[in-house]
């Protein structure tokens, strides 16, 4: 019974590569979400994603970052060319259809961009 | 309006103590209360939660109390332990809607 699952867990880039962060929400969710957690601050939300649909993207920035669920595989956040300033750690969560409030997070992906 | 407020930034207590963590929202729309716990290097994880058509919930030692006339809600630990060190973020989401927003969080240290 596996809990939500990210990977890598760990991952550097150098400025002006990309970053492909995935997640595998917990078996019969179909709900996902994304947060940024820059050192020291809370969680800003970023997307929510139902199977095949982007719900809602209004925290994701507007240029370099995607994301995606496809009907088969994981979740993936893509962040192209990526700058110093997008060092952070990337929570998913996941939640089933009802109710949808309850989301459970995986362990994260800390991104460093050098 | 889509803010949530959360004070204090940090708090220590002695063991054995009670901490209290408040939150305040503006948008009376929300209707799901949650707290996260969250341990370095680790995911948040949903420690308790309530509904605004209650005015308080307890499991174990923590306990949420909410006024919503006040449009606030708060985290009581009782009999804090060194364990409980962590950081606590209060947050307030709308059921079924795309509303998800967390306060800043408060980082607390339970002295042993």
């Amino acid at each position: 019974n596996a809990g939500v699952m990210q990977n890598p867990r760990h991952l550097v880039r150098r400025r002006g590569q990309e970053a492909r962060l995935r997640c595998s929400p917990m078996k019969g969710h179909s709900h996902v979400y994304w947060y940024r957690q820059l050192p020291e601050e809370g969680l800003k939300f970023m997307v929510y994603l139902q199977k095949e649909n982007i719900i809602d993207e209004s925290g994701m920035p507007k240029e370099r970052f995607s994301a995606e669920f496809p009907k088969e595989g994981p979740s993936i956040l893509r962040i192209q060319q990526v700058v110093r300033g997008d060092s952070a750690a990337y929570f998913c969560a996941s939640s089933s259809v009802v109710p949808q409030e309850t989301q459970y997070f995986g362990p994260g992906t800390r991104l460093l961009v050098l | 309006q889509q803010q949530v407020k959360q004070s204090p930034q940090s708090l220590i207590v002695q063991k054995g103590g009670i901490s209290i963590i408040n939150c305040a929202y503006e948008n009376t729309a929300f209707d799901y209360f949650p707290w996260y716990q969250q341990f370095p290097g680790k995911g948040p994880a949903l420690l308790i939660a309530i509904r605004p058509d209650v005015s308080e919930k307890k499991e174990g030692r923590f306990t949420i109390s909410f006024n919503k006339s006040a449009k606030q809600f708060s985290l009581h630990i009782m009999d804090s332990q060194p364990g409980d060190s962590a950081t606590y973020f209060c947050a307030a989401f709308i059921t079924y809607g795309q509303n998800f927003v967390f306060g800043p969080g408060t980082r607390l240290s339970v002295l042993p």
